[in-house]
């Protein structure tokens, strides 16, 4: 079966703009959570989609929007992007809510943003 | 705060041997500990998942064992492969999020 999808692999954002990721999960996957690694922090946790919802968000500003739709494919959105926000954003997928504590995540390549 | 750490950052050894990576976490209640890799320029792909409630978990040549009470967790890969070069990261679940840790860089020698 299709693994987790992303989408555009890389792109190249200057400060001020504001760029959208999509992540299509795993077909029967309802859960979507996404990541950020960069070298300095690592990988940082920054929200989870569940059924439309967004259950559970990491220490990020409100710049760092998502959404889920009722095929369960994400989008995340950051807005007045700051050189800082470069990085390799991941997101996974996986049957159930992260907080059930037994779900194998699967996770997408990745979008490589960079910000000039 | 749950806090994730991995040691060593980086370790080279010849092929065929076996190695240990250890990931530690400073709070204890979580309800799960997975490890996985990730090569270069790529995502991560899951490798095993402890639960809360398990002491280890086996996959083909890789065992994870979790100690929740000293607040570690151990990968051991036998008989190492030029293949399982990559970086290794524990996550920990933790209060509805994972952790993760920095990771171990790991280079097997032909």
């Amino acid at each position: 079966k299709a693994g987790v999808t992303q989408t555009p692999r890389y792109l190249i954002k200057t400060r001020g703009q504001q760029v959208t990721l999509s992540c299509s999960p795993i077909s029967g996957h309802r859960s979507v959570s996404w990541y950020q690694q960069t070298p300095g922090q690592g990988l940082q946790f920054l929200f989870e989609y569940f059924s439309e919802t967004q259950r559970n968000k990491g220490n990020f500003p409100g710049r760092f929007s998502g959404r889920q739709f009722s095929n369960s494919r994400s989008e995340m959105n950051v807005s007045t992007l700051e050189l800082g926000d470069s990085a390799l954003y991941l997101c996974a997928s996986s049957q159930g809510q992260l907080s059930s504590g037994a779900n194998v995540l699967t996770f997408g390549a990745g979008s490589r943003l960079t910000v000039l | 705060k749950q806090e994730v750490t991995q040691i060593p950052a980086a370790l080279s050894v010849p092929e065929g041997e076996n190695l240990v990576l250890n990931c530690s976490f400073t709070d204890s209640a979580i309800y799960n500990l997975q490890w996985f890799r990730q090569d270069p320029g790529k995502g991560l792909t899951s490798l095993l998942l402890i639960q809360s409630s398990q002491r280890e978990q086996t996959s083909g040549r890789l065992n994870a064992s979790l100690d929740k009470s000293s607040g570690r967790s151990t990968l051991y890969i036998a008989a190492s492969q030029p293949g399982d070069s990559a970086t290794y990261l524990c996550a920990a679940h933790s209060n509805y999020q994972l952790i993760w840790g920095a990771g171990t860089k790991l280079i097997i020698k032909p």
